[in-house]
Parts: structure tokens; sequence; C-alpha cells
């Protein structure tokens, strides 16, 4: 069975960094490229980031481009999530999801982490 | 980037069809290959992926479940809509990255 747990999340000032990680099981994890999507309280989906199967290609969204690292390490079946200059438009929980095919949609998605910015 | 666009909002009676519609700014199909993919959320749960490709449905989902279009047009049917359907469904393009529709919430007439 596919298991993602999301871990991380928490109460963060803004200007702060908070480093999210994604443990996954039930799978070979270095075969599957791998996301971060968020949802802000009351609010829909939004894809922040993802990363090709070996690490080797990065894609991300404009607002969070210079400010988000998306990492993995394969040994560790363990997606990542560096989150640094934190804004309070960043609150939201934090899902990690497969990607899947050559098509490119999330076909497993954790429970998520809530990662809240405020003074 | 690929703006898609839902209606916010969908009454529907029990064990009647819905039709929720997603509209792309610009067309997400490839080679034959739609780039449309639909998720259900409940209120407090992950998104679960129902239709990948356009009309392809994931394992596991019920047949009640249909998607269909292309180009910039598409829809998800539920026929005949249970209580347990009661949800906020998002569809989702990755043609040109990743973007998901503002999500139409499925209410009871």
């Amino acid at each position: 069975e596919v298991q993602l747990v999301e871990s991380g999340g928490g109460l963060v000032q803004p200007g702060r960094s908070m480093k999210l990680s994604c443990a996954a099981s039930g799978f070979t994890f270095s075969n599957y490229g791998m996301a971060w999507v968020r949802q802000a309280p009351t609010k829909g989906l939004e894809w922040v980031a993802t990363i090709s199967y070996d690490g080797s290609s990065t894609y991300y969204r404009d607002s969070v481009k210079g400010r988000f690292t998306i990492s993995r390490d394969n040994a560790k079946s363990t997606l990542y999530l560096q989150m640094n200059s934190l804004r309070s438009e960043d609150t939201a929980t934090y899902y990690c999801t497969r990607v899947e095919s050559v098509v490119y949609w999330f076909a497993y998605w954790g429970q998520g982490t809530l990662v809240t910015v405020s003074s | 980037d690929i703006v898609l666009t839902q209606s916010p909002a969908l009454a529907v009676s029990l064990e009647q069809r819905a039709t929720i519609s997603c509209k792309t700014s610009q067309n997400v199909d490839n080679y034959g290959i739609s780039y449309m993919h639909w998720y259900q959320q409940k209120p407090g749960q992950q998104p679960k992926l129902l239709i990948y490709e356009g009309s392809n449905l994931a394992s596991g989902i019920p047949a009640r479940f249909s998607g269909s279009g292309s180009g910039t047009d598409f829809t998800l049917t539920i026929d005949p809509v249970e209580a347990d359907d009661i949800a906020t469904y998002y569809c989702q393009q990755s043609k040109d990255y990743w973007t998901f529709g503002g999500g139409t919430k499925l209410e009871l007439k």
C-alpha cells in the first residue's frame, strides 16, 4: 500500500525558515517524480514544486522561486521542502504527492502538514 | 500560465446526475492525450484522484463517475449522485506545469 506521511509543519514567524519532510513507503520511491501541493485555509489547491525521480530536475511556481527548495533522498525514500523567507501567504496545509507516468497526474496524496506563518 | 475555470458550486438532488465543468485558457491536449485530471476532496481530508487523462477512471473509483471532453472544455459527471459524493471537485492540468481549477462544491438541493 502506498503511503506518504508528511511532517515538520507548525507555527513559524514571518521571514524565518521551515523544512517539511515526506516519508514514502509501499512503492519504489526512486522510480517516481514527487511534488508538493498546498491549500490555504478555506481555499483551493495550489501546486508548489515538483522534482524528477532522480532529483536532476526541479520546477517551482513563481511565488516560491528563490525561497523554496524541493529535494529528495532516494536512499531514505524521503521528499523534502525547504522553505525560507516565509510569508503570511505561505500559510497552508502542504501535501506530498506522487507524480504519475509521463502525463503527470497526482495519484497518491499524504494527509498533509499545516504550516502557519504568523508573528 | 494555463487558467482553469470552474463554477464555485452546484446543487443537485440525490440519485440525479451532476455535471461539473472545467474550461481551460489554453488547449491541454497533446498527441491525442488530454492532460486533464479530476480530484475529489471532502472536508478535513486530502484530495483523491478520480479521473486521469480526461476520461480514465482511477483505481477503486465507482463507475458512476466519468470524465469527458477535450481541448479546452472538460466535464466530470456523477450519475447517480449518492450522499457520499458531497464534496469539492477540482480539475487540474499538467500540460504546462500544474494548475488547478478553483473547485466546485457539490451541494444537496
